[in-house]
């Protein structure tokens, strides 16, 4: 069975300042990663993921995000947030005996950027 | 490409009464999914479809049925609505490449008294 884990629902920040949101991950078989981001009132969009390779991915507005396989973890961070950066962060995985069909998601990290 | 489209955007029912939530994507793609969103719960998978002519359940599908009825179109329905399925209610497509990720749709926003 899959589980997602995303450890703080809610995560208060200053602008410009750096976050980290934390999600680990269960599984028996090998999985594909994602970080979604859901902004007010609209459905989830692709931040950034990981299938194999280098275990750092990085999005095209300065999130990156580290795969670590002997942790069971795929934590986001960002080293400058900006107030645009408010939303809820979603952090999902697919399994390989899904045929990477099936998606698992955590219960989301609502980032909260103040000025 | 107007991607993935759901209707209605927003829907109140009484408890008892059916209703069927749609959604259509004009992307060509093979697979499509059905997802509810609670508060503190993240998206949980009701059912999805990996090709044209299959479903298979999700997470939590009791209370729901669903028909793929052709490449594009995959309707959910609830035959007597409870108020436990008070939620919003989100459709996504995806490729049938395994290395794709999902397309969301902008979501149905149900409440049943």
């Amino acid at each position: 069975a899959q589980s997602v884990t995303q450890l703080d629902s809610q995560v208060p920040v200053f602008e410009e300042a750096p976050v980290e949101l934390r999600c680990n991950y269960s599984s028996s078989v090998s999985v594909y990663l994602f970080w979604y981001v859901q902004y007010p009132n609209q459905g989830l969009q692709l931040l950034l993921k990981y299938l194999s390779g280098s275990t750092l991915v990085e999005s095209i507005n300065g999130f990156e995000a580290e795969f670590n396989k002997s942790q069971t973890s795929f934590h986001l961070r960002k080293p400058s947030v900006h107030i645009s950066d408010t939303a809820e962060y979603f952090c999902a995985v697919t399994p390989a005996d899904t045929h990477f069909n099936k998606f698992y998601f955590g219960s989301g990290t609502k980032l909260n950027v103040k000025p | 490409n107007a991607g993935v489209t759901q209707t209605p955007k927003f829907q109140v029912l009484k408890t008892g009464q059916s209703m069927t939530l749609q959604c259509a994507q004009d992307m060509n793609h093979n697979s499509m999914y059905w997802y509810r969103q609670d508060p503190g719960m993240g998206l949980r998978l009701i059912y999805y479809s990996a090709s044209e002519g299959t479903t298979d359940k999700g997470e939590v599908p009791n209370g729901y049925n669903v028909s793929r009825l052709n490449k594009r179109e995959f309707s959910l329905r609830l035959e007597s609505a409870a108020p436990s399925q008070t939620s919003v209610y989100f459709c996504a497509s995806k490729t049938g490449e395994a290395t794709d990720t999902q397309y969301f749709g902008p979501g149905t926003r149900l409440t049943v008294l």
